[in-house]
């Protein structure tokens, strides 16, 4: 069954310093999102992204956050200038439909960020 | 804001069938009504979708009340791996998916 992947399972960064987060979405997916989820709350929305331009972002996405497609298959998630409260575990999804899907959306085993 | 409602948790016994609720009561006539789960430590999952008809697959039953304002997963022999949190979701044709704190189910052996 295919798969989303994220690279790394677990980041350490210091506060201040940037970090890219990596997913490879399921090949035939159109459109990406990131999600983020601190220790023992929700599943939050961060932003969507389709046609390699966003198209919604949370009130989270902030200045400090950029997303990118850079070569057709990666899709990356930068936050610049880490801070403390950055620190959740970031989930990387594709869909090949927005909302409804067929199939829904997929998510990655997501990327441990811990800011220090 | 999720705009559905489902208990904050629920307890099953294993090989028992599980009804999860959820209410949704202001939805409109596209939203879609999605289902994940996630178990710990683990992304979410997709579980089942619907608009007005009810749904099976392999994991689960979606059951649509008539007038889509509320729905029931259906698990019918829960295991101790269907211990999760659920989520019930409303998404629209062009929405994304917003996760509200969902039902934590456990199951007994």
């Amino acid at each position: 069954e295919p798969e989303v992947t994220q690279t790394p399972s677990h980041q350490v960064t210091q506060m201040g310093q940037e970090v890219i987060l990596r997913c490879v979405p399921i090949s035939n997916h159109l459109y990406f999102y990131w999600y983020r989820q601190i220790l023992g709350q929700k599943v939050e929305f961060l932003v969507s992204f389709y046609n390699n331009e966003i198209s919604e972002k949370s009130e989270i996405f902030d200045d400090q956050f950029s997303v990118e497609r850079p070569d057709g298959s990666n899709f990356t998630l930068k936050i610049r200038s880490t801070k403390l409260e950055d620190s959740a575990m970031y989930f990387c999804a594709s869909s090949p439909f927005p909302g409804q899907g067929i199939g829904g959306y997929t998510f990655g085993s997501g990327t441990r960020l811990t800011v220090v | 804001d999720a705009k559905t409602t489902q208990p904050n948790s629920m307890e099953s016994n294993e090989e028992e069938p599980v009804h999860l609720p959820c209410n949704h009561s202001t939805i409109s006539g596209t939203d879609y009504i999605h289902w994940y789960r996630q178990l710990p430590s683990q992304g979410p999952e997709y579980v089942i979708h619907g608009l007005t008809s009810n749904v099976n697959n392999r994991m689960a039953s979606l059951a649509i009340a008539e007038d889509r304002k509320s729905s029931t997963l259906i698990l019918h022999r829960a295991t101790l791996r269907d211990a999760a949190v659920y989520y019930c979701i409303r998404a629209g044709s062009q929405g994304n998916l917003i996760f509200g704190k969902g039902t934590k189910l456990s199951v007994k052996p």
